[in-house]
This record gives structure tokens, C-alpha cells and sequence, in this order.
């Protein structure tokens, strides 16, 4: 099975910072890499797909980029609404994994 | 508009069964594959089953195999999973996801989710 490990489990930032959120896959999966945002008691929300390809509705701060085992997930001025969990998602093998998720938390 | 609807949950002794329903509108349901996603309580997401528009393929998670069963009846649009010999670690919610799709591409990738419905598994 692919592994996928995210990194950091927990990050405190700010209103207005750069966040980037890591996802390594233990092998090769391509582009085949999604990214979530997950709200307390709600389902999760498909940001990226394919790596790079932003969702529809989606605001553009979010962006994604990476192939093969290393991928990243940018925020690129974080706003009040973005307080949540992210989880990345490999979706090239029999297994389809998630990573084990990062806690955006207001510093 | 899509909607996928969640049923069934509630509380189940181990070694106990329940079945899940996820109904679902606003597409073509037998166009779809479809696939169960669980999360246990402040844990994160764990792919579970997964089955064809026709039914005719389905695939599970190792930690279900053998215990869990994805069904799906296209006339009534509604996904199920019947879940046998539960345990404690199956305690979760379960949510339903559809892929942005029909086509066979990037099939698990998970555009349209359910709301969830609670597994708990307790004496």
C-alpha cells in the first residue's frame, strides 16, 4: 500500500500568513494527488485534484503543486475561514490513501 | 443538484451488524462508481469499499475485508453497506463520496460527499 505523510500534524498561524502544508508518498503516484479541507462536523470539501488543478469555487489563495512522492498545499494569505483540517489523497493505486491530516489552528 | 443522503447509523454491540443507505439524487446514479469513506472519532478519513455503476466490481479496505459488504440498487438510487461482525475500531462516521465523473477517470477522487452518519460499536 502507498503511505502518504503529511507534514506539519499541527500548524498555528495568523490571519494574512503564507501557509504550506507537506504530503510525501511512500512511492511514485504522478499527479494523482488530491488536497481537502475538512470543517468540525462537516464532510470534507475537494480543493485540489490533480495536484495543481483548483476545484470550481474554490478561491484562488489555495493552490497546489508537486509529482511523484512530494506535493504541497499553499494558502497564500490565510483568511478567518480557513481554520480547519487538511488532508491530502493519493488516488492512483488500489489503496487510495489519505494522509493522516494538518490542523490549521489561529495563533 | 447532487445530494447523497446518509442512513442507518446508531449504536451496535461487537460482533453485531448494521446497514447503511446512502440515497442519492440530482445525476445519473448507475453512471457512478461509489465508494464509503469512514472517520473515526478525531481521527482522519479511511477509505473503506468501493463499487461500479453496474455493481459488478467492488473492492474493500483490508481492515473490512470479509466483515463488510458494498451493494447498490440502481433502481432505487441508493447505495448500501452491510456490515457484519462489527468491532470496536469500526466506531466512525461513514460518509458516501461520488467522483467528479462517469467516464473511469480519477474515479476515487471524491468530489460530492454525504453529510455522514455515526457508527458507534459498544456494549
Amino acid at each position: 500500500d502507498i503511505q502518504m505523510t503529511q507534514s506539519p500534524s499541527t500548524l498555528s498561524a495568523s490571519v494574512g500568513d503564507r501557509v504550506t502544508i507537506t504530503c510525501r508518498a511512500s512511492q511514485s503516484i504522478s499527479s494523482w494527488l488530491a488536497w481537502y479541507q475538512q470543517k468540525p462536523g462537516k464532510a470534507p470539501k475537494l480543493l485540489i485534484y490533480k495536484a495543481s488543478g483548483l476545484e470550481s469555487g474554490v478561491p484562488s489563495r489555495f493552490s497546489g503543486s508537486g509529482s511523484g512522492t512530494e506535493f504541497t498545499l499553499t494558502i497564500s494569505s490565510l483568511q478567518p475561514d480557513d481554520f480547519a483540517t487538511y488532508y491530502c489523497q493519493q488516488y492512483n493505486s488500489y489503496s487510495r490513501t489519505f494522509g493522516q491530516g494538518t490542523e490549521v489552528e489561529i495563533k | 443538484e447532487v445530494q447523497l443522503l446518509e442512513s442507518g447509523g446508531g449504536l451496535a454491540q461487537p460482533g453485531g451488524s448494521l446497514r447503511l443507505s446512502c440515497a442519492a439524487s440530482g445525476f445519473t446514479f448507475s453512471s457512478y462508481t461509489m465508494t464509503w469513506v469512514r472517520q473515526a472519532p478525531g481521527k482522519g478519513l479511511e477509505w473503506v469499499s468501493a463499487i461500479s455503476g453496474s455493481g459488478g466490481s467492488t473492492s474493500y479496505a483490508d481492515s473490512v475485508k470479509g466483515r463488510f459488504t458494498i451493494s447498490r440498487d440502481n433502481s432505487k438510487n441508493t447505495l448500501y453497506l452491510q456490515m457484519n461482525s462489527l468491532r470496536a475500531e469500526d466506531t466512525a462516521v461513514y460518509y458516501c463520496a461520488r467522483p467528479p465523473r462517469a467516464d473511469g477517470s480519477e474515479t476515487y477522487l471524491f468530489e460530492y460527499w454525504g453529510q455522514g452518519t455515526l457508527v458507534t460499536v459498544s456494549s
